[in-house]
């Protein structure tokens, strides 16, 4: 069976400050990992994924995430934050059933 | 275009009766999700419908709950006698492909109150 980890459940960060969300995924076999924003009053929107290939995936708003195989880690990443980053981020998990799964989210609250 | 639209966007009901909820995905998409996001959760897979295909309905929580999918678009996600664990955002989503890697988009969800 797969699961997601979010360890923070709220993220405050200062405005331009650097970030990092981080993801644990359980799962015995090869996964495809994903990374969802949703802002306040919106639906749930992908930021990135990663299917294959490079480990280092790059997505929308200057986020990027690395999939880690060997501690099973998907972190999400981003340089410099702004107000409009405030936002509920979850990370998901898709394995070898049909099922999505997701983590219970990290709220990230961007400090001006 | 047109994204995924839900209604209502707000349902508040009584404890023991049966409620609808409605989900029009984004034109032409073939596969259609349903999700339940309950207070400090994460989002929870309900069901599954791909094109003409059985849905796979693994994660729906008990017989109070089923789902339907009408001509390959509109579907509508039932609640029998709602208890008050029912209460949560019930999230739709539909994706173009029938592959499960393709992005899904998500609409804004119906927020049910059992009282």
């Amino acid at each position: 069976a797969q699961s997601v980890t979010q360890l923070d459940s709220q993220v405050p960060v200062f405005e331009e400050a650097p970030v990092e969300l981080r993801c644990n995924y359980s799962s015995s076999v090869s996964v495809y990992l994903f990374w969802y924003v949703q802002y306040p009053n919106q639906g749930l929107q992908l930021l990135l994924k990663y299917l294959s290939g490079s480990t280092l995936v790059k997505g929308i708003n200057g986020f990027e995430a690395e999939f880690n195989k060997s501690q099973t880690s998907f972190h999400l990443r981003k340089p410099s934050v702004h107000i409009s980053d405030t936002a509920e981020y979850f990370c998901a998990v898709m394995g070898g059933g049909n099922q999505f799964y997701f983590g219970t989210g990290t709220s990230l609250t961007v400090i001006p | 275009g047109a994204g995924v639209s839900q209604s209502p966007s707000n349902k508040v009901t009584e404890k023991g009766k049966d409620v609808e909820l409605r989900c029009d995905p984004i034109s032409g998409h073939t596969a259609l999700y349903w999700y339940r996001q309950s207070l400090g959760q994460g989002l929870e897979f309900l069901i599954y419908f791909q094109g003409n295909s059985a849905p796979d309905k693994s994660g729906l929580p008990s017989d109070r709950f089923s789902a339907e999918r009408t001509g390959g678009s509109v579907s509508t996600l039932t609640i029998q006698r709602t208890q008050q664990e029912d209460s949560a955002v019930y999230l739709c989503a539909s994706s173009a492909a029938g592959y499960r890697i393709e992005t899904q988009y998500f609409g804004p969800g119906t927020r049910l109150l059992v009282l």
